[in-house]
């Protein structure tokens, strides 16, 4: 079982906007604003898509946008275009001594 | 071009150990901790540790204390994770991945490798 929670699968159609959630605890996605998000395709290494909440790295579309409200993070996809369809994960900081916690994963759908 | 390149594929029986070595260039190596995530066949990520190239320090999640070891040498500008007493739990993709911000930790990576697939397996 992950330490972060997020739903297993979404989908939506060309176009439209979804958000993925990302639930915690204060001692991670609460109470620190290191919370990340990856983009990860098959056979691939995951991609850094959301730093610090809501930061976006250069290259990244601005398709995509990240916040946070109390202990649950968020990843919404506007646009959606059929090269988003990947499994994505939601990522924090923590104050146990694991230190990064990871979400379970969500497989996103392009309909 | 900013790069790290990972160590080919290994089989392990169990109790073995394994070495994962993870080269980077096209940036100053010394300026960015450099993180282990590893990912089971079908599952989510799993952070390891964490390595400061420039002077060595690590820190190891609780999970992997005792088994873990990552260590640099500056000279080839290459990391390594070592890990110990494998299990056929340990079989995955392990990454090695930069840390988004120089001289410092933010807790996200930038930049990942290709992944190394170790299998434990008798």
């Amino acid at each position: 079982q992950s330490a972060l929670t997020q739903p297993a699968s979404v989908s939506g159609s060309p176009g439209q906007s979804i958000t993925i959630s990302c639930t915690g605890t204060s001692s991670d996605v609460g109470g620190y604003n290191y919370v990340s998000w990856y983009q990860q395709h098959p056979g691939k290494a995951p991609k850094l898509m959301i730093y610090d909440v809501s930061n976006r790295p250069s290259g990244v579309s601005n398709r995509f946008s990240g916040s946070k409200s109390g202990n649950t993070a968020s990843l919404t996809i506007s646009g959606l275009q059929a090269e988003d369809e990947a499994d994505y994960y939601c990522s924090s900081y923590t104050s146990s001594s694991t230190y990064v916690v990871f979400g379970g994963g969500t497989k996103l759908t392009v309909l | 071009q900013v790069q790290l390149v990972q160590s080919g594929a290994e089989v392990k029986k169990p109790g073995a150990s394994v070495k994962v070595s993870c080269k980077a260039s096209g940036y100053t190596f010394t300026s960015y901790y450099m993180h282990w995530v590893r990912q089971a066949p079908g599952q989510g990520l799993e952070w390891m540790g964490i390595i400061n190239p420039s002077g060595g320090s690590t820190s190891y999640a609780q999970k992997f204390q005792g088994r873990v070891t990552m260590t640099r040498d500056t000279s080839t500008s290459t990391v390594y994770m070592e890990l110990s007493s494998l299990r056929s739990e340990d079989t995955a993709v392990y990454y090695c991945a930069r840390e988004g911000v120089v001289a410092t930790v933010a807790w996200y990576f930038d930049l990942w490798g290709r992944g190394t697939l170790v299998t434990v397996s008798s």
